[in-house]
């Protein structure tokens, strides 16, 4: 698949982030791939954020815990990230990634991001 | 979490010459069904983070020969066996053995001396 990144260059303080990751050459809900966000702060390393499976199960990086939230619509055959109260600290460049996974009696395991979109800068400003 | 620890943080290089990276793990990334589950990417100056090795050893499409990914449990390398120009970047490994917590390593920058 390929992977089209938008979403608001600058957020501020307390408020919510929401980026959009469109995704063209397949479906969201194939079984084929999984999906997820990663991100970047300005002169470090990645860092996941987390990953949503076909069937709709995701998982988070707990550091994140409760702020942040993986959708998908069906419709428009999109993936959504939503980061509520953010900080100064969630300033970053955010990837949309899509993979490949091993799935068997016990649960999904992602293999590896085999596609990432370009990235968007987000930063968190008043 | 399981914390992955990459050695050289930076990796200075003659064109032509070979060039290899560490990764450690602090627990170990063999999978019950059998794989190592330890990638390497490289993000390129400018450019998005692309996939080298899955699996540990399993180039991917696309990917020259003369990169190549060995190691298992917790110890892990990526080797080049004859650097160019363009492989200039930074490289990590990442863990996906923890379903619910993937980590990244800290990245090892490879420069052209």
């Amino acid at each position: 698949p390929q992977l089209k990144q938008s979403g608001p260059g600058l957020v501020k303080p307390s408020e919510t982030l929401s980026l959009t990751c469109t995704v063209s050459g397949d479906s969201i809900t194939s079984s084929n791939y999984f999906w997820g966000w990663i991100r970047q702060p300005p002169g470090k390393g990645l860092a996941w954020i987390g990953t949503m499976y076909y069937s709709g199960t995701a998982y988070y990086s707990p550091s994140l815990g409760s702020r942040v939230t993986i959708s998908g619509d069906t419709s428009k055959n999109q993936l959504s990230l939503r980061l509520t109260s953010v900080t100064a600290a969630d300033t970053a460049v955010y990837y949309c990634a899509s993979g490949t996974y091993y799935y068997n009696s016990t649960g999904y395991y992602p293999i590896d991001f085999n596609t990432w979109g370009l990235g968007t800068q987000v930063t968190v400003s008043s | 979490d399981i914390v992955m620890t990459q050695s050289p943080l930076s990796l200075p290089v003659i064109p032509g010459e070979p060039a290899s990276i560490s990764c450690r793990s602090s627990q170990s990334l063999l999978h019950s069904d059998g794989y190592n589950c330890l990638d390497w990417y490289v993000q390129k100056p400018g450019q998005s983070p692309q996939l080298l090795i899955s699996l540990g050893s399993n180039r991917a499409f696309g990917v020259p020969d003369r990169f190549s990914g060995s190691g298992s449990g917790t110890d892990f390398t990526l080797r080049i066996s004859s650097v160019e120009a363009e492989d200039v970047g930074i490289y990590y490994c990442m863990q996906t053995l923890q379903t619910s917590q993937i980590t990244f390593g800290q990245g090892t920058r490879l420069e052209i001396k």
